[in-house]
């Protein structure tokens, strides 16, 4: 059973094209987290988010959180190549262990130029 | 700062043999972590550190063993690999035991079991 669903799986658009991704769960996160991970690379994180409607912004990213902590997504505006990349998101589930991360399978974004 | 290492970075390995993958981190973190990544499966958890001396299971434990004399390393060793154990090992270490912790990744190591 996966526990965290992200769509769509691949993604392939034109720079300067606006995208969301998305991460799905029946079950409630204390807090999740995006990750983007380059080919030949391990995940680097991009923003971690914990309360229910939370809304970050990092330049042309933006990040909420569900408002029942079981979603999240994560919308890039005018796409450029460099946002290419597998995008991860990442969750503790409350009453879990803070230790365990349980990851999602990821989006592969490609942006051609 | 090196942050997360990983060697080797590249294995070849035949059905049976036994090898071990090798994490060390200079950030001071009391966690860390052993994921395999394949393709369509996303980020799996083998096993975890919590601090030196100690380690647990994760999602997919069997066929692995870990280590952590050190606080600074973590090794991951497969007794008899299998042709199922092909995959990308990534290592992991954390600063922060709260919901907000971040994980910080070596580049990988890529293992192929003929």
């Amino acid at each position: 059973t996966q526990l965290l669903e992200q769509s769509p799986q691949f993604l392939s658009i034109q720079e300067g094209e606006n995208l969301t991704v998305y991460c799905n769960s029946s079950s409630v996160f204390s807090s999740l987290q995006w990750y983007r991970q380059e080919p030949g690379e391990g995940p680097v994180l991009l923003v971690t988010v914990v309360t229910g409607g939370e809304v970050k912004k990092l330049k042309r990213l933006t990040f909420q959180f569900g408002d029942a902590r079981k979603d999240s997504s994560l919308h890039i505006t005018a796409a450029q190549t460099g946002d290419t990349g597998l995008y991860l998101c990442a969750g503790r589930i409350v009453g879990g262990s803070n230790y365990k991360l349980t990851f999602g399978k990821g989006t592969l974004l490609t942006v051609n130029p | 700062n090196a942050g997360v290492t990983q060697t080797p970075k590249f294995r070849v390995l035949k059905t049976g043999q036994s090898m071990t993958l090798l994490c060390a981190q200079d950030m001071n973190h009391e966690y860390m972590y052993w994921y395999r990544q394949d393709p369509g499966m996303g980020l799996r958890l083998i096993h975890y550190s919590v601090g030196e001396g100690t380690t647990a299971k994760g999602e997919v434990p069997d066929g692995y063993n870990v280590s952590r004399l050190k606080k600074q390393n973590f090794l991951l060793g497969l007794e008899s690999a299998a042709p199922s154990q092909t995959s990308v090992y990534f290592c992991a270490s954390s600063y922060l035991q709260g919901v907000t912790g971040e994980l910080f990744f070596g580049e990988g190591s890529r293992l192929t079991v003929l």
